[in-house]
Protein backbone atom coordinates (compact mmCIF):
# COMPACT_ATOMS: atom_id res chain seq x y z
CA UNK A 1 0.00 0.00 0.00
CA UNK A 2 0.66 3.78 -0.44
CA UNK A 3 1.21 4.18 3.31
CA UNK A 4 1.36 1.94 6.73
CA UNK A 5 -2.11 0.83 7.40
CA UNK A 6 -3.40 0.21 10.88
CA UNK A 7 -6.28 -2.15 12.44
CA UNK A 8 -8.46 -1.99 13.97
CA UNK A 9 -8.36 1.85 13.71
CA UNK A 10 -10.70 1.99 17.23
CA UNK A 11 -11.09 -1.07 19.77
CA UNK A 12 -13.36 -0.87 23.00
CA UNK A 13 -12.41 -3.70 25.15
CA UNK A 14 -13.54 -4.88 28.28
CA UNK A 15 -10.49 -5.02 31.43
CA UNK A 16 -9.66 -7.99 31.51
CA UNK A 17 -10.04 -9.15 27.56
CA UNK A 18 -7.06 -9.32 25.28
CA UNK A 19 -6.39 -7.76 21.97
CA UNK A 20 -4.52 -7.41 18.89
CA UNK A 21 -3.47 -4.61 16.72
CA UNK A 22 -1.80 -5.30 13.29
CA UNK A 23 0.38 -2.72 11.39
CA UNK A 24 1.03 -3.36 8.08
CA UNK A 25 4.11 -1.31 6.91
CA UNK A 26 5.04 0.26 3.51
CA UNK A 27 6.53 -2.53 1.35
CA UNK A 28 9.87 -3.00 1.32
CA UNK A 29 10.64 -1.08 4.08
CA UNK A 30 13.09 -3.08 6.51
CA UNK A 31 12.40 -1.24 10.49
CA UNK A 32 9.03 -1.18 11.89
CA UNK A 33 8.63 0.77 15.03
CA UNK A 34 5.50 0.71 17.67
CA UNK A 35 4.64 3.59 19.91
CA UNK A 36 1.99 4.12 22.44
CA UNK A 37 0.58 7.41 23.11
CA UNK A 38 -1.86 8.50 25.88
CA UNK A 39 -4.00 11.35 25.55
CA UNK A 40 -2.59 15.06 25.30
CA UNK A 41 1.00 13.28 25.74
CA UNK A 42 3.58 12.45 22.70
CA UNK A 43 4.27 9.14 21.27
CA UNK A 44 6.35 6.98 24.03
CA UNK A 45 8.23 4.08 22.12
CA UNK A 46 7.89 0.47 22.92
CA UNK A 47 9.62 -1.64 20.62
CA UNK A 48 11.61 -2.02 17.21
CA UNK A 49 11.91 -4.75 14.79
CA UNK A 50 14.20 -4.76 11.46
CA UNK A 51 12.93 -7.19 9.69
CA UNK A 52 11.65 -10.50 11.77
CA UNK A 53 14.13 -9.67 14.55
CA UNK A 54 12.83 -7.73 17.45
CA UNK A 55 15.98 -5.54 18.44
CA UNK A 56 14.36 -3.37 20.80
CA UNK A 57 11.92 -4.11 23.23
CA UNK A 58 12.86 -1.59 25.97
CA UNK A 59 9.65 0.22 26.01
CA UNK A 60 6.86 -2.51 26.44
CA UNK A 61 5.24 -1.42 29.90
CA UNK A 62 4.95 -5.16 31.09
CA UNK A 63 5.02 -8.63 30.22
CA UNK A 64 1.01 -8.01 29.25
CA UNK A 65 2.48 -6.25 25.80
CA UNK A 66 3.80 -8.78 23.18
CA UNK A 67 5.06 -7.77 19.59
CA UNK A 68 5.99 -9.97 16.72
CA UNK A 69 6.68 -9.77 12.88
CA UNK A 70 7.24 -13.35 12.20
CA UNK A 71 7.58 -13.19 8.04
CA UNK A 72 9.20 -9.32 8.54
CA UNK A 73 5.80 -7.44 7.11
CA UNK A 74 2.82 -7.51 8.68
CA UNK A 75 3.29 -7.05 12.64
CA UNK A 76 0.69 -7.77 15.66
CA UNK A 77 1.17 -6.12 18.79
CA UNK A 78 -0.37 -8.19 21.53
CA UNK A 79 -2.05 -6.76 24.90
CA UNK A 80 -3.10 -9.26 27.41
CA UNK A 81 -5.84 -8.70 30.23
CA UNK A 82 -6.21 -5.06 29.15
CA UNK A 83 -6.27 -2.59 31.66
CA UNK A 84 -7.72 1.11 31.72
CA UNK A 85 -3.77 2.33 31.77
CA UNK A 86 -3.56 0.58 28.58
CA UNK A 87 -6.06 3.15 26.71
CA UNK A 88 -4.12 4.96 24.34
CA UNK A 89 -3.61 5.42 20.68
CA UNK A 90 -1.19 2.72 19.68
CA UNK A 91 1.21 4.12 16.68
CA UNK A 92 3.01 1.67 13.71
CA UNK A 93 5.75 3.34 11.75
CA UNK A 94 8.38 1.85 9.35
CA UNK A 95 11.33 2.93 7.77
CA UNK A 96 13.87 1.67 4.49
CA UNK A 97 16.51 1.71 7.21
CA UNK A 98 19.05 1.72 4.23
CA UNK A 99 22.97 1.78 6.06
CA UNK A 100 24.19 4.82 6.35
CA UNK A 101 21.43 7.06 5.75
CA UNK A 102 18.96 8.38 8.24
CA UNK A 103 15.93 7.24 6.47
CA UNK A 104 12.28 9.19 7.04
CA UNK A 105 10.36 7.14 9.68
CA UNK A 106 6.39 7.00 8.22
CA UNK A 107 3.45 6.78 10.96
CA UNK A 108 0.20 5.05 10.57
CA UNK A 109 -3.01 6.87 11.64
CA UNK A 110 -2.96 4.57 15.04
CA UNK A 111 -5.27 2.37 16.46
CA UNK A 112 -7.38 3.82 19.34
CA UNK A 113 -7.93 1.85 22.18
CA UNK A 114 -10.24 2.75 25.50
CA UNK A 115 -10.63 -0.28 27.96
CA UNK A 116 -13.72 -0.27 29.75
CA UNK B 1 19.83 9.29 27.88
CA UNK B 2 18.54 12.07 25.23
CA UNK B 3 15.48 14.01 25.63
CA UNK B 4 13.26 16.50 24.02
CA UNK B 5 11.44 19.31 26.17
CA UNK B 6 8.61 21.28 24.51
CA UNK B 7 8.35 24.62 26.50
CA UNK B 8 4.60 25.44 25.20
CA UNK B 9 1.22 22.72 25.46
CA UNK B 10 -0.60 25.35 23.88
CA UNK B 11 -0.12 27.98 21.92
CA UNK B 12 -3.05 30.16 20.55
CA UNK B 13 -2.68 32.92 17.63
CA UNK B 14 -4.38 34.59 15.08
CA UNK B 15 -4.58 33.91 11.50
CA UNK B 16 -1.99 35.25 9.77
CA UNK B 17 0.48 36.53 12.61
CA UNK B 18 3.92 34.58 13.25
CA UNK B 19 4.54 32.06 15.96
CA UNK B 20 7.43 29.87 17.57
CA UNK B 21 7.16 26.89 18.50
CA UNK B 22 9.86 26.10 20.95
CA UNK B 23 12.11 22.60 21.41
CA UNK B 24 15.09 21.94 23.40
CA UNK B 25 16.80 18.75 23.28
CA UNK B 26 19.86 16.88 25.35
CA UNK B 27 22.08 14.54 23.90
CA UNK B 28 26.01 14.50 24.18
CA UNK B 29 26.28 12.87 20.49
CA UNK B 30 25.49 13.97 17.17
CA UNK B 31 21.81 14.75 16.74
CA UNK B 32 19.08 13.95 14.52
CA UNK B 33 16.21 16.37 14.70
CA UNK B 34 12.71 16.34 13.47
CA UNK B 35 8.87 17.89 13.66
CA UNK B 36 5.99 16.25 13.09
CA UNK B 37 2.82 17.77 12.81
CA UNK B 38 -0.74 15.42 14.00
CA UNK B 39 -4.11 16.82 12.59
CA UNK B 40 -6.88 15.90 14.55
CA UNK B 41 -7.61 11.96 14.68
CA UNK B 42 -4.84 11.33 12.16
CA UNK B 43 -1.34 9.75 11.69
CA UNK B 44 2.09 11.76 12.49
CA UNK B 45 3.14 13.39 9.83
CA UNK B 46 6.93 14.59 9.06
CA UNK B 47 7.17 18.32 8.68
CA UNK B 48 10.79 18.83 8.11
CA UNK B 49 14.20 17.25 9.77
CA UNK B 50 18.05 18.75 10.28
CA UNK B 51 20.73 15.72 9.51
CA UNK B 52 23.21 17.84 8.58
CA UNK B 53 24.73 20.52 6.87
CA UNK B 54 22.87 24.56 6.97
CA UNK B 55 21.11 25.13 10.46
CA UNK B 56 18.05 26.31 8.97
CA UNK B 57 15.81 23.80 7.47
CA UNK B 58 11.96 24.54 5.72
CA UNK B 59 9.03 22.88 5.03
CA UNK B 60 7.24 23.19 1.92
CA UNK B 61 4.47 24.65 3.46
CA UNK B 62 6.24 27.67 4.74
CA UNK B 63 7.12 26.23 8.41
CA UNK B 64 11.39 26.90 9.14
CA UNK B 65 13.39 25.25 12.20
CA UNK B 66 17.14 26.63 12.89
CA UNK B 67 18.98 23.99 14.73
CA UNK B 68 21.16 25.80 17.43
CA UNK B 69 23.76 23.78 18.75
CA UNK B 70 25.23 26.09 21.33
CA UNK B 71 21.20 26.60 23.24
CA UNK B 72 20.59 23.01 22.19
CA UNK B 73 17.37 24.26 20.20
CA UNK B 74 15.12 23.10 17.67
CA UNK B 75 12.25 25.99 17.34
CA UNK B 76 10.00 25.84 15.02
CA UNK B 77 9.06 29.30 13.39
CA UNK B 78 6.00 30.49 10.37
CA UNK B 79 6.07 34.28 9.77
CA UNK B 80 1.92 33.99 9.05
CA UNK B 81 0.34 30.71 9.74
CA UNK B 82 -3.33 29.54 8.42
CA UNK B 83 -6.54 27.97 9.92
CA UNK B 84 -5.18 24.88 8.18
CA UNK B 85 -2.21 24.68 10.36
CA UNK B 86 -4.27 23.95 13.72
CA UNK B 87 -3.14 20.44 14.38
CA UNK B 88 -0.42 19.30 17.49
CA UNK B 89 2.82 19.30 16.83
CA UNK B 90 5.50 17.48 17.80
CA UNK B 91 9.60 17.55 18.11
CA UNK B 92 11.96 14.52 18.09
CA UNK B 93 15.50 13.20 18.32
CA UNK B 94 16.59 9.78 16.64
CA UNK B 95 18.59 7.70 18.91
CA UNK B 96 20.90 5.58 17.98
CA UNK B 97 19.55 2.20 16.28
CA UNK B 98 16.86 4.39 14.95
CA UNK B 99 13.63 4.74 17.19
CA UNK B 100 12.66 8.68 18.20
CA UNK B 101 12.21 10.30 21.53
CA UNK B 102 9.30 13.03 21.03
CA UNK B 103 8.49 15.83 23.36
CA UNK B 104 5.11 15.97 25.24
CA UNK B 105 3.62 18.16 21.97
CA UNK B 106 2.76 21.50 21.47
CA UNK B 107 -0.81 22.65 20.67
CA UNK B 108 -1.22 24.70 17.85
CA UNK B 109 -4.11 26.88 17.54
CA UNK B 110 -5.20 29.18 14.96
CA UNK B 111 -8.24 31.81 15.84
CA UNK B 112 -9.57 33.49 12.67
Amino acid sequence: GAGVSQSPRYKVAKRGQDVALRCDPISGHVSLFWYQQALGQGPEFLTYFQNEAQLDKSGLPSDRFFAERPEGSVSTLKIQRTQQEDSAVYLCASSLARRGQVNTIYFGEGSWLTVV
Amino acid sequence: AQSVTQLDSQVPVFEEAPVELRCNYSSSVSVYLFWYVQYPNQGLQLLLKYLSGSTLVESINGFEAEFNKSQTSFHLRKPSVHISDTAEYFCAVRQTGGKLIFGQGTELSVKP
